[in-house]
This record gives C-alpha cells, structure tokens and sequence, in this order.
C-alpha cells in the first residue's frame, strides 16, 4: 500500500462544474497536508495546505480534511478549461519539511 | 513571497561531461532544499534532501557520487550530474522550505538532455 493514495484519473469534468479530487493516507502521524497543481512540462505550484480538520476555502478552491478517515480533497468549483493539470497530494508528518507525495490525478475540464 | 528559481530553465550536454544546476530561494531563508527528478508522464521522484551547512541525505538507488548536491548557503543549493549519460536525461526540480516552515515551494525546473 502507498502512503499517499490517489485515483490516477483521468477525470473528466465539464466546464462549469465541480471536481472532487480525493486522496488518502497511511500514516496517522501525519499533520499537514497540501495540494499542489502541476501543468503539463510543468513544476507543480502551491494551490492550499489545510491543518485541521474540516474545510478550508481559498477562491474556487475547497481543500477538506478527515483525520479519522485519514482523507484529504480538494473541490474545485466552476471548473475551467484552465484547471486542466495534473493535481499532487502532499502530506508532511508534525514538524517535517520532507513530503510524502502521491503520483497525482489528472484532471481534464471539458468546454 | 516564497520564490525559488532555477538556473539554466534547460540545458543540453554531451555524454560525460558535468552538468551543475542551481536552485535559489529568492524571498525566504530555505534551511532545507529538495531535489526531484521527473520523467515524462511519470511521478515526482525524491533524489535528496539538503540542509544548509550539512551533506545531504540521498534516497535509496540514488548515486550519490553521481549526482553532487551542495547547500552552501540559506538561498542556494546546487545539484551536479557527473558524467552525464542519456539514461540521465530528465526534469530536475527542487523545491525549497523555510525556516520553522513545512510546505515546500517548488523551482520552475530545469531540463537536462544528454545527447
């Protein structure tokens, strides 16, 4: 089992609707956790971290954090043709520069 | 805030010879400096991690004499691929964490072809 798990995609969203990208984790040590989105030939760039538990809102992005499922994802409303990229989860254990990365979903927003 | 670049953007060799790729936190005291490699349409891959003033830590299957890592000082690590071969040939990427900080930010890149 990978200790960052992601659905490889692709997904394929319509434009104007909401994607729902997921990711789990093993280790329950963990304590911060980060999205990063990554374009094609790209390096991937910072979208959110979220810490706690619940929700946490940047623009049209919504990064949701259950400890206890050990479950990370990120929303992404009123999708774009724009959005289309490959989107990394990251999780860091307390105090730990070192992230563990997933292999990535990619998402495809259709016009 | 929390710029890191990355010099030269590409770069191609001849096998052999030695290739040196800088990464340069721009706003920010990076006491901890990564370095990644990455195929096309494959994942992310942690080669090291470097903290300023110390030798680096390489993951396992990583030659560490072959790909020199130096963190000389708080915005500046650099990576060098000794004798360059075309198996080397890939998108190097660090990424850089601030002082008391855990999320990293990621250099722009650098493209290594090895004819």
């Amino acid at each position: 089992q990978k200790e960052v798990e992601q659905n490889s995609g692709p997904l394929s969203v319509p434009e104007g609707a909401i994607a729902s990208l997921n990711c789990t984790y093993s280790d329950r040590g963990s304590q911060s956790f980060f999205w990063y989105r990554q374009y094609s030939g790209k390096s991937p760039e910072l979208i959110m971290f979220i810490y706690s538990n619940g929700d946490k809102e940047d623009g049209r992005f919504t990064a949701q954090l259950n400890k206890a499922s050990q479950y990370v994802s990120l929303l992404i409303r009123d999708s774009q043709p724009s959005d289309s990229a490959t989107y990394l989860c990251a999780v860091n254990r307390a105090n730990a520069g070192k992230s563990t990365f997933g292999d990535g979903t990619t998402l495809t927003v259709k016009p | 805030g929390a710029v890191v670049s990355q010099h030269p953007s590409w770069v191609i060799c001849k096998s052999g010879t030695s290739v040196k790729i800088e990464c340069r936190s721009l706003d920010f005291q990076a006491t901890t400096m990564f370095w990644y490699r990455q195929f096309p349409k494959q994942s992310l891959m942690l080669m090291a991690t470097s903290n300023e003033g110390s030798k680096a830590t390489y993951e396992q299957g990583v030659e560490k004499d072959k790909f020199l890592i130096n963190h000389a000082s708080l915005t500046l690590s650099t990576l060098t691929v000794t004798s360059a071969h075309p198996e080397d040939s890939s998108f190097y990427i660090c990424s850089a964490v601030g002082s008391g900080g855990n999320t990293q930010y990621f250099g722009p890149g650098t493209r290594l072809t090895v004819l």
